[in-house]
């Protein structure tokens, strides 16, 4: 399978602990986005990168939200002290971005948290 | 603010042709109309985009007025696997979701 991959699919934690989420491109794709989904609301975006370099930031991602794209291929997503808040679907996408291209983003399945 | 006005739900019997409207009114010379799906507890699934032009590939038809200001995204022959949230989206680069139609396949 070549899609865009996401692990761990399903990640229960309890309330103040940390955790760590990780996207897999598809292959050559540069752009990657992260985005949350909570029930019953379409996925809000959370940040993305072109290559390693962070570009842009939501104001939905607080201080406990770090993210990282070290080599350009695969991201991190870190979540620390977490809260009963945070408990949502998160989504990785990645696109290419070359010339001629429009940026079409490919999702993943998702981590899906669950915060006690 | 997502920049698109979808109806809530639809119903769309096996077999026929599902149609989704998609008003985007305040879209800019240079936003795509791109339309994703999502089926239940699984990531979003990119369906078509155009900017101008009518597209189609192997999964729908996209129909976009002459002044872009609506669409329609069209399943030509529907199936119950296309039951679905649909979202409509115009974007030049990150996606804003709105909250799609939710797309019901009758038997």
């Amino acid at each position: 399978d070549t899609g865009v991959s996401q692990n761990p699919r399903h990640k229960i934690t309890k309330r103040g602990q940390n955790v760590t989420f990780r996207c897999d491109p598809i292959s050559e794709h540069n752009r990657l986005y992260w985005y949350r989904q909570t029930l019953g609301q379409g996925p809000e975006f959370l940040t993305y990168f072109q290559n390693e370099a962070q570009l842009e930031k939501s104001r939905l991602l607080s201080d406990r939200f770090s993210a990282e794209r070290p080599k350009g291929s695969f991201s991190t997503l870190e979540i620390q002290r977490t809260e009963q808040g945070d408990s949502a679907m998160y989504l990785c996408a990645s696109s290419p971005l070359w010339p001629g291209s429009t940026d079409t983003q490919y999702f993943g399945p998702g981590t899906r948290l669950t915060v006690l | 603010d997502a920049k698109t006005t979808q109806p809530t739900s639809m119903d769309c019997a096996e077999g026929r042709a599902a149609n989704l409207p998609c008003n985007h009114s305040t879209i800019s010379g240079n936003e795509y109309v791109y339309w994703y799906r999502q089926i239940h507890s699984q990531g979003p699934q990119y369906i078509i985009h155009g900017l101008k032009n009518n597209e189609t590939n192997e999964m729908a038809s996209l129909i976009i007025t002459e002044d872009r200001k609506s669409s329609t995204l069209i399943l030509p022959h529907a199936t119950l696997r296309d039951t679905a949230v649909y979202y409509c989206i115009v974007r030049v680069d990150k996606i804003i979701f709105g909250k799609g139609t939710r797309l019901h396949i009758l038997p």
